[in-house]
């Protein structure tokens, strides 16, 4: 199994809060990814990252923001959470891109009340 | 537009079943990948295959198949001789150059005893 973390794996916070969700990985894949999963809807990106402080938007990217400061962390940040926001966001590493497998993390669940 | 069908939302089966989950999928590029994922009750997703748009040989693990189709747009995954521990949900997924990995909306599949 890829070694991938997330932390936390459960929060629960309250509109207009800051909320950090960090990625771990210990495979040095140059690739890295959030997701978030609701019902109705998969799995939809919100922001990448193709190398350390290379990052870019994905499908779904307003009220979030990301940093890689290095090559194993990826931090997905909601700036001031939304109800709209509670969600299973999961992190997902690859090696080489788009023509690569992405391997993902155990999920976090995030609610915002 | 890339897009992933997954027209079946629920299936249920009894143990020892056959059952196939269809996936068609939409795209303009000549080069892609196919994915299949497996998210069982505890949340993680499991990769289990990937197929480039060159290889379309079928591909069997153990009890479980994968038949490519290009002149029909499908990439279709059969269980044989279903286990209760295969209920998940499956998803059906496609990448191609410039474009993130699109998440078909999944099959909910339940194997009773």
């Amino acid at each position: 199994d890829a070694g991938i973390t997330q932390s936390p794996r459960h929060k629960v916070t309250e509109t207009g809060t800051p909320v950090t969700l960090r990625c771990h990985q210990t495979e040095n894949h140059r690739y890295m990814y959030w997701y978030r999963q609701d019902p109705g809807h998969g799995l939809r990106l919100i922001h990448y990252s193709y190398g350390v402080k290379d990052t870019d938007k994905g499908e779904v990217s307003d009220g979030y923001s990301v940093s890689r400061s290095k090559t194993e962390d990826f931090l997905l940040t909601l700036e001031s959470a939304t109800s709209s926001q509670t969600s299973v966001y999961f992190c997902a590493i690859s090696g080489l891109g788009w023509a690569d497998t992405q391997y993902f993390g155990p999920g976090t669940r995030l609610t915002v009340l | 537009a890339q897009k992933v069908t997954q027209a079946q939302t629920e299936i249920s089966v009894v143990e020892k079943e056959d059952v196939t989950l269809d996936c068609v999928y939409e795209t303009r590029d000549t080069t892609y990948y196919l994915f299949w994922y497996k998210q069982p009750p505890s949340g993680e997703l499991v990769f289990l295959i990937r197929r480039n748009s060159f290889d379309e040989q079928n591909e069997i693990s153990g009890r479980y198949s994968w038949n490519f189709q290009k002149s029909t747009s499908s990439f279709n995954f059969t269980i044989t001789a279903s286990q209760v521990v295969d209920s998940a949900v499956y998803f059906c997924a496609l990448s191609q150059a410039g474009t993130a990995l699109i998440f078909g909306k999944g099959t909910t599949l339940s194997v009773s005893s």
